[in-house]
């Protein structure tokens, strides 16, 4: 069964260094989005991307953050100058069809990142 | 402000007994999404619902679009299905889904 895979599982970093997060959505699929979810609260979402833009934001998506499909199969979220508050699990998910219409999404098992 | 409330937050269950979850949200929705989150942290869709009654095996999940409300059911229920769940809704007024903070339910042999 296809799936949404993540690396790096889990990352620890230091404060203030780049950090980028790697998702390979599955094959056919178009949408590509990145949630996090903090330790004990909810889901949030960060940003959607189509056809190569971003096509939605959230406030929580500053200018620390990008993101870019470099290869046409990695979907990455970089932050560029981790804070403590970034520690997170992000979440890549991924459709086939805008979630405007009926589209499931399908998340990846995440990726766990530590700011010390 | 828009909220998606789930209650109960917390739910302890002996296996084989009906379980119900609910979800209530402030405004108007266009789409409600059911999720499985695993102990281990990953997410899995169960149900995409905007209007009615959807049933996957031993889930079932109904949405009350005039009384903002939804609810999943899960009947006989299994210690596999020990896990956190997850609903969050697509207002009418944007694209993105937005999620409550999750039901933890914890199935007992």
């Amino acid at each position: 069964e296809p799936e949404v895979t993540q690396t790096p599982s889990h990352q620890v970093t230091q404060m203030g260094q780049e950090v980028i997060l790697r998702c390979v959505p599955i094959s056919n699929h178009l949408y590509f989005y990145w949630y996090r979810q903090i330790l004990g609260q909810k889901v949030e979402f960060l940003v959607s991307f189509y056809n190569n833009e971003i096509s939605e934001k959230s406030e929580i998506f500053d200018d620390q953050f990008s993101v870019e499909r470099p290869d046409g199969s990695n979907f990455t979220l970089k932050i560029r100058s981790t804070k403590l508050e970034d520690s997170a699990m992000y979440f890549c998910a991924s459709t086939s069809r805008e979630l405007a219409g009926d589209g499931e999404l399908f998340f990846g098992e995440g990726s766990r990142l530590t700011v010390l | 402000k828009n909220e998606v409330e789930q209650s109960p937050q917390n739910l302890t269950a002996q296996e084989g007994e009906f379980i119900t979850i609910n979800c209530s949200y402030s405004v108007g929705i266009s789409a409600l999404h059911w999720l499985q989150q695993h102990p281990g942290g990953g997410i899995v869709s169960l149900f995409m619902l905007s209007s009615g009654k959807k049933k996957h095996g031993r889930l079932i999940a109904t949405i009350n679009i005039q009384e903002k409300h939804s609810s999943l059911h899960i009947t006989a229920s299994h210690p596999r299905d020990s896990a956190v769940y997850i609903c969050a809704v697509r207002w009418n007024t944007g694209n993105q889904f937005y999620f409550g903070t999750g039901t933890s339910l914890t199935v007992i042999p």
